[in-house]
């Protein structure tokens, strides 16, 4: 039992290059998140996907897609990187129990030149 | 637009002090309120609240709820160097948690 699993843990791009973040989740959520972390700004939800078949965007989703790939991964693509897209990328999960909290992923650091 | 802002942004305590970190909120169909302890990786769950006056404990941490006032409030007593981390504060609503920007706490030997 793995809990959220997310790859790569650290990528450099450079500016206009794409890539996809990967993550997965063995623990039969429903629900998958992506966010992203920089200094002083806590927490901010990029997109997100309430089950399987949906997704839905947060507060930041400019420059970014999603796909729900299966009810365990949930993948996040940068179609073109920008600098200000550095940032640690944090992917997250939750059941639809009215007592759960969210599991968070390992983190993948990306540095965008 | 969902609100939450922490208090303070950063403090530094000495080992043995006690600290109370501060959570209010604004936002539409309120359904819990959590906490969470940042180290150097992934956030960890310390509490999820969802009734008002209710405390709840784990060890030397405590939370609470306001619901009336919209706030919440983590105490830690007996700090330790341990204690050290950011703690971050969220609300949830429509499936989707709103965070605060964070309180950085370091504890001093």
């Amino acid at each position: 039992n793995a809990g959220v699993t997310q790859t790569p843990k650290f990528q450099v791009l450079k500016t206009g290059q794409s890539m996809t973040l990967q993550c997965a989740q063995d623990m039969n959520h429903n629900s998958m998140y992506w966010y992203r972390q920089d200094p002083g700004m806590g927490l901010r939800l990029i997109y997100y996907s309430a089950s399987e078949g949906t997704t839905d965007k947060g507060e930041v989703p400019n420059g970014y897609n999603v796909s729900r790939l299966n009810k365990r991964e949930f993948s996040l693509r940068l179609e073109s990187a920008a600098p200000s897209q550095t940032s640690v990328y944090f992917c997250a999960s939750r059941s639809s129990g009215k007592q759960e909290t969210q599991y968070f992923g390992p983190g993948t650091r990306l540095l965008v030149l | 637009e969902d609100k939450v802002v922490q208090s303070p942004l950063s403090l530094v305590v000495h080992e043995g002090d006690t600290v109370t970190l501060n959570c209010s909120y604004e936002v539409t169909n309120f359904r819990s309120l959590l906490w969470y302890k940042q180290e150097k990786k992934a956030p960890t769950f310390l509490f999820m609240l969802t009734s008002s006056g209710i405390e709840k404990k784990s060890g030397r941490l405590s939370s609470i709820l306001d619901k009336k006032e919209l706030f919440s409030i983590l105490n830690i007593t007996a700090t330790q160097t341990g204690d050290s981390a950011i703690y971050l504060c969220a609300v949830e609503a429509y499936h989707k948690l709103s965070f605060g920007a964070g309180t950085t706490v370091t504890v001093r030997a």
